[in-house]
């Protein structure tokens, strides 16, 4: 069975600071792809980035970095440089090749960052 | 378009009333998805389609939720007879599978969602 584990279910962080969103994962799967969302009020689903299982280097995109462990099986979301329009939701999702096409979504972490 | 889109943003409806929920997805993305996500919740999968087809229909709730899929791209989410436990933000998203490709490092793009109240 795949499960995505966040269990922060709200953060604080001060604005220009960095910021480490956690998520663990459960999977029998060798080959497995790791994605972070970030979800505004807005409510639409922004991709952020992505973390192949046999990729040997953490993935970055800009401010945003994942601390990839295999072995503790966690895909921890950094986010550097804190900015107020970061506030929202962040869900950490993980997809397996022998489970078809579905994403297999985490609880979310709310993100606040303070002026 | 740019984006997936999805209409209408907003949707009220009475109780036992049919509703049909739209998405456009991504032009050229294959894979297009259907989630639920109620307040304060993640995300939970209902359906998947590649092409007109859907292979994963495992999500779909009960029998009063219906979806389908023309020409490979425009979806409609159906719900029968609605209930009040249909109130939630209904997400499609569309992804390019490629043939051959590994579904691992496929991203999917996301709609601004339809929010459903049934009162």
């Amino acid at each position: 069975a795949q499960k995505i584990t966040q269990t922060q279910p709200g953060m604080f962080v001060q604005e220009k600071e960095a910021v480490t969103l956690d998520c663990t994962y459960d999977t029998s799967d060798q080959s497995y792809g790791l994605f972070w969302y970030k979800q505004p009020s807005s409510g639409e689903m922004i991709f952020l980035i992505y973390q192949g299982s046999y990729d040997e280097q953490n993935a970055t995109e800009g401010r945003y970095s994942l601390n990839f462990q295999k072995a503790r099986k966690s895909a921890n979301l950094v986010i550097s440089a804190s900015q107020l329009g970061d506030s929202a939701m962040y869900f950490c999702a993980m997809r397996g090749s022998n489970t078809g096409n579905q994403f297999y979504f985490g609880t979310g972490t709310s993100l606040t960052v303070i002026p | 378009g740019a984006g997936v889109s999805q209409s209408p943003s907003n949707k009220v409806t009475e109780k036992g009333k049919d509703v049909e929920l739209r998405c456009d997805p991504i032009s050229g993305h294959t894979a297009l998805y259907w989630y639920r996500q109620s307040l304060g919740q993640g995300l939970e999968f209902l359906i998947y389609f590649q092409g007109n087809s859907a292979p994963d229909k495992s999500g779909l709730p009960s029998d009063r939720f219906s979806a389908e899929r023309t020409g490979g791209s425009v979806s409609t989410l159906t719900i029968q007879r609605t209930q009040q436990e249909d109130s939630a933000v209904y997400l499609c998203a569309s992804s390019l599978l490629l043939a051959g490709g590994s579904p691992s490092t496929d991203t999917q793009y996301f709609g601004p969602g339809t929010r459903l109240t049934v009162l």
